[in-house]
């Protein structure tokens, strides 16, 4: 069964880059989609950005260019990166999986608190 | 504000039925048939419940039954129990993005 693992940073200080790996064990990271979703503290759940294996990619427009998502398949891994982050995007970012033509998210990893504060 | 619109929290006693909303426009939940409910328990990840409206991934309980009519999806469970008590989102595919719902506190009393 498929396992997914966020690692990164805990806290980012304001206008720096908030920098994430999703590593995907168990399981190939070719022919799926792969998904960032967020969860402001208390809140309810924001898709930020998927990618399919190949490279191709597409973002929630709400984040207004600030995200690049990207993937490293020789590890079996995908990032994110947000750029002039704020207190807004403090969250728990989850990392998800999609299947080919399927529209819902079957596995995730157990998300990561990200903090952004001076 | 969340895309997708959701009350805030339901209630009920173990063994009855409880339905949670879900209202979106006619560019998402009404547009397409790609619905999808998650079940979170608190600090974990969000579970897959229900997917494409009315579909029960293997290993998720014949209690947890959903629907879709017009703009407004539902998601009902049956014969509550308690270790049904989490936060309950809906999810709708809609032009190459996805949005959610604010989610469902769902109580056993």
């Amino acid at each position: 069964q498929v396992q997914l693992q966020e690692s990164g940073p805990g806290l980012v200080k304001p206008s720096e880059t908030l920098s994430l790996t999703c590593t995907v064990s168990g399981g190939s990271i070719s022919n799926y989609f792969w998904s960032w979703i967020r969860q402001s503290p208390g809140k309810g759940l924001e898709w930020v950005a998927y990618l399919y294996y190949t490279g191709s990619t597409n973002y929630n427009p709400s984040l207004k260019s600030r995200a690049t998502i990207s993937i490293d398949t020789s590890k079996n891994q995908f990032s994110l990166k947000v750029k002039s982050v704020t207190a807004a995007d403090t969250a728990v970012y989850f990392c998800a999986r999609r299947d080919y033509s399927r529209y819902y998210f079957d596995s995730w990893g157990q998300g990561t608190l990200v903090t952004v504060s001076s | 504000q969340s895309a997708l619109t959701q009350p805030a929290s339901v209630s009920g006693s173990p063994g009855q039925s409880i339905t949670i909303s879900c209202t979106g426009t006619s560019s998402d939940v009404a547009a397409y048939n790609y619905v999808s409910w998650y079940q979170q328990l608190p600090g974990q990840a969000p579970k897959l419940m229900v997917y494409e409206v009315n579909n029960r991934p293997s290993g998720v309980s014949h209690r947890f039954s959903a629907s879709k009519s017009g703009n407004t999806a539902s998601l009902t469970i049956s014969g509550l129990q308690a270790e049904d008590e989490a936060d309950y989102y809906c999810s709708s595919y809609t032009n190459s993005i996805w949005v959610f719902g604010g989610g469902t506190k769902l109580t056993v009393l």
